[in-house]
């Protein structure tokens, strides 16, 4: 596609659900990365793969959270047993190879009530 | 670790003023500086980004950013700015974390600017 798409673009959850967020990265990126943007915590990383692997989950905030991406392709942020504290805008972005900077979807907004 | 800093949370200004958001990083190594805008509504868009040369890089939309080494600053400026500018704006750094993978971005904590007409 043209740009980085995600889904869903808005999300409401009860607290203690699991929550599936999807990313489809721009055709032949081979970066994806995962961000969090969410009042007084500014926009902070998650995760990062390249290609299929996760050479960086330094950002995931508890064994709740996780990561996969199939194929080079689209990749789905998991959280188990959400908290209100997760309610956040969840970013994602691609790159191409050795490209240094990051497109950026548009985002999904979850709320967990 | 890296860790960017803006000085101001919120900026407002009238039409045909100049503007210089400030950015300051911290790290040890060779860095590539970017600034990313996030118009209302809209997702964050690259700006302009610095990797290495000319330290004065121009970008979209009139924006230029200095990158002075000493100071470990990136602080972004436009002579003259319209309401359409109106938007948060994000410093963000990173590094070549081998090869030709470079990691993720670390960014600061944005900076809203407000331009009246």
């Amino acid at each position: 596609g043209a740009g980085v798409s995600q889904s869903p673009s808005n999300k409401v959850t009860e607290k203690g659900k699991d929550v599936e967020l999807r990313c489809d990265p721009i055709s032949g990126h081979t970066a994806l990365y995962w961000y969090r943007q969410s009042l007084g915590q500014g926009l902070e990383f998650l995760i990062y793969f390249q290609g299929n692997s996760a050479p960086d989950k330094s950002g995931l905030p508890s064994d709740r959270f996780s990561a996969e991406r199939t194929g080079g392709s689209v990749s789905t942020l998991t959280i188990q047993r959400t908290q209100q504290e997760d309610s956040a805008v969840y970013l994602c972005a691609s790159s191409s190879y050795g490209m240094a900077w990051q497109f950026f979807g548009p985002g999904t907004r979850l709320t967990v009530l | 670790a890296q860790s960017v800093s803006q000085h101001n949370h919120h900026v407002i200004l009238s039409e045909a003023a100049s503007l210089e958001l400030g950015c300051n990083y911290s790290y040890g190594g060779t860095v590539n500086l970017f600034w990313y805008v996030q118009y209302p509504g809209q997702h964050l868009q690259l700006l302009l980004k610095y990797f290495s040369g000319d330290p004065l890089v121009k970008g979209i939309k009139g924006f230029e950013a200095e990158f002075i080494k000493s100071k470990f600053s990136f602080n972004l400026r436009k002579p003259s700015v319209q309401w359409s500018d109106t938007a948060e704006y994000f410093c963000a750094v990173n590094s070549n974390a081998g090869g030709t993978s470079y990691g993720k971005l670390t960014f600061g904590q944005g900076t809203i600017l407000t331009v009246h007409p």
